[in-house]
């Protein structure tokens, strides 16, 4: 059972528009949520986070939104530039096990010029 | 640099036989994770450590799996009597403490059982 979900296995954007990443998760007591990037042959990058008493947080051009209710968060990269290419996860965790993190199957981003 | 180091980066090796995965943390880093990421998908949990101290060990998938950190620092996952189903790659991740603080990942460690 796949607790954390990104279905979008890819996305192609063009530079300088704005990147939206999806994910979902069903597990009710996840309260603090990440994204990461990968590069190929390297290990991932935290990038964001967000903590589930808030419903965004922003950091330079990457910004997470968090939709309790519908057990739902975004990452929108704006303007994105094609450094950002790489594979974005999601992760998860949930109280009292807040070192174990539950991760999605990513999404390939490309940015085209 | 002052990254996460895993050792050896690439491991080919006999069903049958037992590898030991090497991580060297941040210094300073509190806790340390492993993680089993196979093709196409995120990493997965296995195990992490408070200093010495085996905390969880829920995602470890059967009991020729072990891991060990003796001195709070570098640890050891051990597989014993691999299987092709072992073959992925291996993440060590560590963090300045288990709560609300990002993971850092190493590079990893690319088992192949042959």
């Amino acid at each position: 059972d796949q607790q954390v979900k990104q279905n979008s296995p890819s996305l192609s954007v063009q530079e300088g528009r704005i990147s939206i990443l999806n994910c979902d998760y069903t597990n009710s007591m996840f309260d603090y949520f990440l994204w990461y990037k990968k590069y190929p042959a390297e290990g991932p990058t935290f990038l964001i986070s967000i903590s589930s008493i808030k419903d965004k947080n922003e950091d330079g051009r990457f910004t997470v939104f968090l939709n309790k209710s519908a057990k739902h968060l975004s990452l929108h990269i704006v303007p994105s530039q094609p450094g950002d290419s790489a594979v974005y996860f999601c992760a998860a965790s949930e109280t009292g096990t807040a070192s174990k993190l539950t991760f999605g199957t990513g999404t390939r981003l490309q940015v085209t010029l | 640099g002052a990254g996460v180091s895993q050792s050896p980066r690439y491991k080919v090796t006999k069903r049958g036989q037992d590898v030991a995965l090497r991580c060297d943390p941040i210094s300073g880093h509190v806790s340390l994770y492993w993680y089993r990421q196979a093709l196409g998908q995120g990493p997965e949990f296995l195990t992490y450590f408070n200093y010495e101290a085996q905390q969880d060990k829920s995602g470890l998938p059967n009991d020729r799996f072990s891991a060990e950190r003796p001195e709070g620092s570098i640890s050891t996952l051990t597989i014993q009597r691999t299987e092709q189903r072992d073959s992925a790659m291996y993440r060590c991740a560590s963090s300045l403490s288990g709560t609300g603080y990002e993971q850092f990942f190493g590079p990893g460690t690319r088992l192949t059982v042959l």
